[in-house]
């Protein structure tokens, strides 16, 4: 089974705080995929990286950055947390050529 | 920009009824799409993908796509109460690493 984990379920930061989110996955995909939930909006794409510090920007890059040092560990950083930035965060994880997602539990960010 | 489109919902299916969740996508070059299921408060599962024109059948689950139609269906057969939750369209667009997902459509299903 695939299994994707993220660093925490539940994180409250304030404002102008830095936030490290962390996902890992076992199953040596070369894709991960960071995107926020939000009530009727759906997925949206933050970062995705298809290699060892490689990276691209999704559609909602803004005030976000990315590391992905190792292959199966992919970070999210806010850089200065802003309370629009309070969210569901889904990692993702998938083979290089198969496009079939399998996400990790999600963080619930909170900033107040 | 790129879309996939749902009908949020709520969609109330009796027990034992069939259920049906519709999708289109405006990328005609798009080759990959999905089906996730979404329970509250957890993450999205992957449930069925599609490739080809046509229905694929998997269980009591039934994917259908028409790309002339840019138009991808999942029925679910049998409904049961478990099976209420939001269920996520996914398309891969571009033949590149990207997917877009639509905003979901929400099932209950009531006993």
């Amino acid at each position: 089974d695939v299994k994707v984990t993220q660093s925490s379920r539940y994180l409250v930061k304030r404002t102008g705080e830095k936030v490290f989110l962390e996902c890992v996955q076992d199953m040596d995909h070369e894709n991960m995929f960071w995107y926020r939930q939000d009530p009727g909006l759906g997925l949206r794409l933050i970062y995705f990286s298809y290699d060892v510090k490689m990276k691209e920007k999704g559609d909602i890059p803004e005030g976000y950055s990315v590391s992905r040092e190792k292959k199966e560990r992919f970070s999210l950083i806010l850089e200065s947390a802003s309370t629009n930035q309070t969210s569901m965060y889904l990692c993702a994880s998938s083979f290089a050529r198969q496009y079939e997602q399998y996400f990790g539990p999600g963080t619930r960010l909170t900033v107040t | 920009q790129k879309e996939v489109e749902q009908n949020s919902g709520p969609l109330s299916v009796p027990e034992g009824a069939i259920a049906s969740l519709n999708c289109t996508y405006s990328d005609r070059g798009s080759q990959s799409f999905f089906w996730y299921r979404q329970y509250s408060g957890k993450s999205p599962e992957l449930i069925m993908s599609i490739y080809s024109n046509g229905d694929k059948e998997d269980g009591r689950f039934t994917a259908q796509l028409n790309k002339a139609s840019q138009y991808v269906s999942l029925l679910i057969r049998d409904s049961q109460p478990s099976d209420s939750a939001t269920y996520l369209c996914a398309v891969n667009v571009g033949g590149g690493f990207k997917t877009i997902f639509g905003a979901g459509t929400r099932l209950f299903v009531k006993a």
